[in-house]
């Protein structure tokens, strides 16, 4: 039972152009939404996170919109840069200091 | 301020063997998450510790798998007889006690284990 889930599982854009992935998630519970960047071999990397009491969340090029009675969050990364492209987890929380649980990623590739 | 560590970052066993992760957390936090990636996969839970204590091992294997976060030193998952299915990378995760943003997991750069 996939509980957050990442449908695309790879997206290509170009350089300088709008990002947009997206995340679903089925559980209710999860109030705190995380994206992560991972390069191979490395650990991931926190981007930008939002709580359920929000709907948008900025930080620089990076932005997080949530959509509760979607179940959907997405991130917009604007303009996108060739070392943007990477792999990038969706992850929920639900519950302060509790597990997070993540979708299966989706592979970005910028080109320059 | 120092990121997680995490050592060794490879690691080879042969089945039957043991596997002892290690990690320490970012400065200042207390808080302590095991993560395993399987190719092709997103990362799953494994376990959640504080100081001596496990809080979470709901994510734990029930058998060959513990984790540990003692009083003095690192975090340490440990895998007993290990087996080609344990190949995996494993990550650990730590968070602050206590901090606005309480939900947000700092990850270490990962522990690959590959077992023969």
């Amino acid at each position: 039972d996939q509980q957050v889930k990442q449908n695309s599982p790879s997206l290509s854009v170009q350089e300088g152009r709008i990002s947009i992935l997206n995340c679903d998630y089925t559980n209710s519970m999860f109030d705190y939404f995380l994206w992560y960047k991972k390069y191979p071999a490395e650990g991931p990397t926190f981007l930008i996170s939002i709580s359920s009491i929000k709907d948008k969340n900025e930080d620089g090029r990076f932005t997080v919109f949530l959509n509760k009675s979607a179940k959907h969050l997405s991130l917009h990364i604007v303009p996108s840069q060739p070392g943007d492209s990477a792999v990038y987890f969706c992850a929920a929380s639900a519950g302060a200091n509790s597990k997070l649980t993540f979708g299966k990623g989706i592979t970005l590739s910028v080109r320059p | 301020n120092a990121g997680v560590m995490q050592n060794p970052r490879h690691l080879v066993r042969r089945r039957g063997q043991e596997a002892r992760l290690r990690c320490s957390p970012m400065k200042g936090h207390s808080h302590v998450y095991w993560y395993r990636q399987l190719p092709e996969e997103g990362l799953k839970f494994m376990v959640y510790l504080q100081k001596e204590n496990i809080i979470d091992e709901s994510g734990m294997p029930k058998e060959r798998f513990s984790a540990e976060f003692p009083k003095e030193g690192p975090s340490i998952l440990r895998i007993q007889q290990v087996v080609r299915g344990d190949s995996a990378a494993y990550f650990c995760a730590s968070s602050p006690r206590l901090a606005i943003d309480t939900d947000t997991q700092y990850f270490g750069p990962g522990t690959r284990l590959t077992v023969l």
